[in-house]
């Protein structure tokens, strides 16, 4: 099966603060992605990665950046946290190369700036 | 625009009435089409992908069928266990290369079965 984990379940952090959420994929998957939900927006695309040290912004990448140094290992940084980052972020993973492309996701970071 | 749309928004039903979600979409050229499955609190899970018109998937009480320009989820006689939201994603064929896997998701129904 494959297993997509976030480092943290519940985060709590100060307006201002640097901010790492850390994804990790054991598939040996191309592709990992950072979303992130809010009630009534649905999943929004931040930043994807489509090999190591490679990313594509996605549709919100203001105020977020990532980084990708190992082909398992996916970070989410937000350089100066805002009470308007509030949210659930979830990572996903897929297989990369192959024509249909299933997403696999994490549980989620639920994240508090206040 | 949105490029997925799905309706209803939320959907109640009594346990054992089946019903369908709708899941249309307007990319011009379909790769797959996705749906999953998302209890709160927690990340979606995958159900099925659907690839071309007129292929069905079937797991437990759910069943997915694919059109052209749409796709629905049939709930069948749904159990109080059957309640969360349901989440459909397309993958187009105007990505190519490195956002070859990316994919556009509708905003979900949310389905609440009661007892």
């Amino acid at each position: 099966d494959v297993k997509v984990t976030q480092s943290s379940r519940y985060l709590v952090k100060r307006t201002g603060e640097k901010v790492f959420l850390e994804c990790v994929q054991d598939m040996d998957h191309e592709n990992m992605f950072w979303y992130r939900q809010d009630p009534g927006l649905g999943l929004r695309l931040i930043y994807f990665s489509y090999d190591v040290k490679m990313k594509e912004k996605g549709d919100i990448p203001e105020g977020y950046s990532v980084s990708r140094e190992k082909k398992e290992r996916f970070s989410l940084i937000l350089e100066s946290a805002s009470t308007n980052q509030t949210s659930m972020y979830l990572c996903a993973s897929s297989p990369g190369g192959a024509t249909q492309e299933t997403q696999y996701f994490g549980p989620g970071t639920r994240l508090l700036v206040l | 625009e949105d490029q997925v749309t799905q309706s209803p928004e939320a959907l109640r039903l009594q346990e054992g009435e089946s019903s369908s979600l709708n899941c249309s979409y307007t990319v011009s050229g379909l790769r797959g089409l996705f749906w999953y499955r998302q209890d709160p609190g927690k990340g979606p899970e995958f159900l099925f992908t659907l690839y071309s018109a007129g292929e069905e998937k079937e797991k437990e009480r759910l069943k997915a069928t694919l059109t052209k320009k749409e796709s629905f989820l049939h709930i069948t006689a749904p159990k109080p266990e059957d309640s969360a939201t349901y989440l459909c994603a397309v993958q187009a064929y105007e990505d190519r290369g490195s956002t070859l896997g990316r994919l556009y998701f509708g905003r979900g129904t949310q389905l609440t079965v009661w007892p």
